[in-house]
């Protein structure tokens, strides 16, 4: 398996807090992804880096901000939580030699926003 | 935009049998395939990848699936399941030019029951 972890599993937040959600690698992949999983829709990018700094937005970012300043972590943060928040987050880091690599996952965080 | 259809929500089938879980998709350049496997409570792992080359991919637990350009499509295919193969089947592409960012379908729930 690869070297993914993500932290915490599980957390329960109230309306309007700050969230943060952590993923670590231990592959020193370049690229990483945040999605989140939600009944009907599959899996939708939020936000991805293609190394330290660099960061983008997926199809989902509003409400939500990353930061790399580590090749290894790559933080996930709700400023102002909300329940339409509530979800499953995944977060995946792919590298190789090639332009395009399949995506190894870490093991989610459950979101629950009250 | 480049956009993944799984029309199968779920698939019940017995155990022993052959089951095809469908995956069509739309895009007008070249594109690379994955299928991923969740079983509960779980991250993706990756089932099979068709990258180039040969149009049909094997991958692991005797899955196999079938690049058709034609029809945009990438069907995954087992000839006998099992008990163990209960579990959500998401195919997803990356489409050339288009960094190395997954496009999820919805998902497809196999059921395999006694």
């Amino acid at each position: 398996d690869a070297g993914i972890t993500q932290s915490p599993r599980h957390k329960v937040t109230e309306t309007g807090t700050p969230v943060t959600l952590r993923c670590h690698q231990t592959e020193n992949h370049r690229y990483m992804y945040w999605y989140r999983q939600d009944p009907g829709h599959g899996l939708r990018l939020i936000h991805y880096s293609y190394g330290v700094k660099d960061t983008d937005k997926g199809e989902v970012s509003d409400g939500y901000s990353v930061s790399r300043s580590k090749t290894e972590d790559f933080l996930l943060t709700l400023e102002s939580a909300t329940s339409s928040q509530t979800s499953v987050y995944f977060c995946a880091i792919s590298g190789g030699r090639g332009p395009y690599n399949e995506q190894f996952f870490g093991p989610g965080t459950r979101l629950t926003v009250l | 935009a480049q956009s993944v259809t799984q029309l199968d929500s779920q698939v019940p089938v017995f155990e022993e049998a052959p089951v095809e879980l469908r995956c069509n998709y739309s895009s007008s350049v070249s594109v690379y395939l994955f299928w991923y496997v969740q079983y509960p409570n779980q991250g993706l792992q990756l089932l099979l990848k068709y990258l180039s080359g040969s149009t049909l991919v094997k991958g692991i637990n005797g899955f196999e699936a079938e690049f058709n350009k034609s029809q945009t499509s990438f069907h995954l295919r087992k000839p006998s399941v099992h008990i163990s193969d209960t579990a959500e089947y998401f195919c997803a592409v990356i489409v050339t030019g288009g960094g190395n960012k997954l496009t999820f379908g919805t998902g497809t729930q196999l059921k395999v029951e006694l």
